[in-house]
């Protein structure tokens, strides 16, 4: 069974600087998918982005970027000049390959953006 | 266009009372998946949908709990003789499914149930 860990329960950072949000996890497949999603307390969970195992290349979003080192099993997120409104907790998951598959969600990380 | 809606966003009932949760998925998305998020266990799988069926059960959590979807669109999660331990947020998603590399479940407000 795969498994996701975000061991970082809580960050801080100051608006307008960068952070970064930690992820591994453990799988033996060879094909995955891997997100970060954003829940604020309205409850609504919000994709950030998305990471295909078989892509060399780190996925960015406008401020949103990874660094996906698939040896190391290893997914972190960066969001480069914070604001208030990424105050929020985010969840990294994993999928398996294949048509439908659930997702395996890390215990989340509370962000909290100084102003 | 309209995102996946869950009602009730809120419920509270008393130990042992049934209680059933609803989802309506975005219109054409063929599979629907419930989660559950409570403070103890995080975010769990519960049960996945593609059309009217449900071939992923392995989420649920006793025999008490049950969902069906009917017309390949709205599903229905329900719990009986609640217990105290089923208090979580339950929350629904739905995805195209069509093309796996691209899927990405879109995931409604949840409903925060409460047993007292």
């Amino acid at each position: 069974a795969q498994t996701v860990t975000q061991s970082q329960p809580e960050m801080s950072v100051q608006e307008a600087e960068t952070v970064t949000l930690s992820c591994t996890y453990d799988t033996s497949e060879s094909d995955y998918y891997l997100f970060w999603y954003k829940q604020p307390p309205s409850r609504q969970m919000i994709l950030v982005i998305r990471q295909e195992a078989y892509k060399q290349q780190n996925a960015t979003e406008n401020r949103f970027s990874v660094n996906f080192q698939k040896a190391a099993k290893s997914f972190s997120l960066k969001i480069s000049d914070s604001q208030l409104g990424d105050a929020a907790m985010y969840f990294c998951a994993y999928r398996s390959d294949g048509a439908n598959s659930k997702l395996t969600f890390g215990k989340g990380i509370t962000l909290s953006v100084r102003p | 266009g309209a995102g996946v809606s869950q009602s009730p966003s809120n419920k509270v009932t008393e130990k042992g009372k049934d209680v059933e949760l609803r989802c309506d998925p975005i219109s054409g998305h063929t599979a629907l998946y419930w989660y559950r998020q409570s403070l103890g266990q995080g975010l769990e799988f519960l049960i996945y949908f593609q059309g009217n069926s449900a071939p992923d059960k392995s989420g649920l959590p006793s025999d008490r709990f049950s969902a069906e979807r009917t017309g390949g669109s709205v599903s229905t999660l329900t719990i009986q003789r609640t217990q105290q331990e089923d208090s979580a947020v339950y929350l629904c998603a739905s995805s195209l499914a069509q093309v796996p590399r691209t899927d990405t479940q879109y995931f409604g407000p949840g409903t925060r149930l409460t047993v007292l």
